[in-house]
């Protein structure tokens, strides 16, 4: 079974919306770390933001919060009043309490429509 | 500048023919680790290491080997490259589990072509 399930392969959305973008994770540890990580085209992996499964508040970044929900097992990002520039790949991926694997997500690609 | 460098950035080489990838951090992680990043697949581990002399398999450590005999170094070997091993290489570092920001700080990106 997958441990990170992004289920949206592709989302298109007008700019200056808000965006969530859905992330689903198993495990049956207490205790784990969740990341969304940014690719634009050029390619680098950019970090954006970072969700511990005993953090009681959301985790907030600028424009960016993960809205976590640990009964669901979803960590979803949502990037508010969205620009041009957030058309990029998006990954979300976990590191395990008992392990130090990250395992990532196949990503969802966002394209910010002017 | 704290980063993580990786080179080469593109590299082309034929089946059975050696290559190393190097990786450095000037960030004194604890944590490194390797992936390999193909289309509709997202990113898989192959290797990572917690400390110096310390590596373990990640998804997919058929075909690599790793080393990590300095905390800062951390480069992938392919012993006897493949055509199915060409794919967009990340190498990847942080202070590991337990510390206040985990987060991973990526190298730029090898892209290896084997014919």
């Amino acid at each position: 079974a997958q441990k990170i399930t992004q289920t949206q392969p592709g989302m298109f959305v007008q700019e200056k919306e808000a965006v969530t973008l859905d992330c689903t994770y198993d495990t049956s540890d207490q205790s784990y770390g969740l990341f969304w990580y940014k690719q634009p085209s050029s390619g680098e992996m950019i970090f954006l933001i970072y969700q511990g499964s005993y953090d009681e508040q959301n985790a907030t970044e600028g424009r960016y919060s993960l809205n976590f929900q640990k009964a669901r097992k979803s960590a979803n990002l949502v990037i508010s009043a969205s620009q041009l520039g957030d058309s990029a790949m998006y990954f979300c991926a976990m590191r395990e309490g008992g392990d130090d694997k990250i395992i990532f997500g196949k990503g969802t690609r966002l394209h910010i429509l002017p | 500048e704290a980063q993580v460098t990786q080179n080469p950035r593109y590299l082309i080489t034929v089946t059975g023919k050696k290559l190393t990838v190097t990786c450095s951090q000037n960030m004194n992680h604890e944590y490194m680790s390797w992936y390999r990043q193909d289309p509709g697949l997202g990113l898989r581990q192959i290797y990572y290491s917690m400390n110096v002399e310390v590596t373990d398999k990640g998804d997919v450590p058929e075909g690599y080997k790793v080393s990590r005999k300095e905390k800062r170094n951390f480069p992938l070997i392919l012993e006897s490259p493949s055509p199915n091993q060409t794919s967009l290489y990340f190498c990847a570092s942080s202070f590991g589990q337990g510390a206040v920001n985990e987060k991973l700080f990526f190298g730029s990106g090898t892209q290896l072509s084997v014919l």
